[in-house]
């Protein structure tokens, strides 16, 4: 139990172009889901947490209007890149808490997007 | 406020025990951790939530001391399989969930 996905797991776009990826709670109701990035070697660095049926919060130094974030039920939540530009190229993963309460989070297998 | 992480990195024979700590200037509320391999995303391992729990199976566990601003992941006669980044993740009171620096562990055989 406690699966996670995330499509796309790979995204190859040009500058400029927008960017969706989504991530859904496979067998559990998510009421809060966070949206990481990594860059290699480095740690994930949190940008935003999504509360269902509410605006996201976005972590100090992230642009709200460059990374929208959309939790849209319980189960799924999109991050959209607007306008990509190389420097947003990374390693995107989200994670979900179940509305249980449980402690912990349950990571999808994460996106790899690479602007050119 | 990042938990600090120690070792940054680790080799080890397989067979041989391996200790990674997190720690915090203040106290947390929670510390989880997690294993990432290469190219892949985090895998939970496991959550302290008390002043000087200890959990895990006899191969990995992790304590959390009374102060709750340090706990430690024990790996016991380790196996290939556990090479990897270990990260621990912390909870302040009122505060987001904040991951370490990670500790990259090699296992050798």
């Amino acid at each position: 139990g406690a699966v996670v996905s995330q499509h796309p797991s790979r995204v190859i776009c040009k500058s400029g172009t927008s960017v969706k990826i989504e991530c859904r709670s496979l067998d559990f109701q998510a009421t809060t889901m966070f949206w990481y990035r990594q860059f290699p070697k480095q740690s994930l660095m949190l940008m935003a947490t999504s509360n269902e049926g509410s605006k996201a919060t976005y972590e100090q130094g992230v642009e709200k209007d460059k990374f929208l974030i959309n939790h849209a039920s319980l189960t799924l939540s999109t991050l959209t890149v607007t306008s990509a530009h190389p420097e947003d190229s990374s390693f995107y993963i989200c994670s979900a808490i179940p509305w249980t309460g449980e402690e912990t989070q349950y990571f999808g297998p994460g996106t790899r997007l690479l602007v050119l | 406020q990042q938990p600090v992480q120690s070792p940054q990195a680790v080799i080890l024979r397989e067979g041989e025990d391996a200790v990674i700590n997190c720690s915090s200037s203040k106290a947390l509320y929670s510390v989880h951790w997690y294993r990432q391999k290469h190219g892949e995303a985090p895998v939970f391992l496991m959550i302290l939530l008390k002043g000087g729990e200890q959990k895990g199976h006899e191969k990995i566990s992790a304590s959390f001391n009374e102060k709750k601003q340090q706990s430690s992941l024990y790996l016991t006669a380790s196996q290939l399989s556990y090479s990897g980044t270990y990260f621990c993740g912390a909870r302040n009171y009122g505060q987001n969930f904040v991951f370490g620096p990670g500790t990259r562990l090699s296992v050798l055989p």
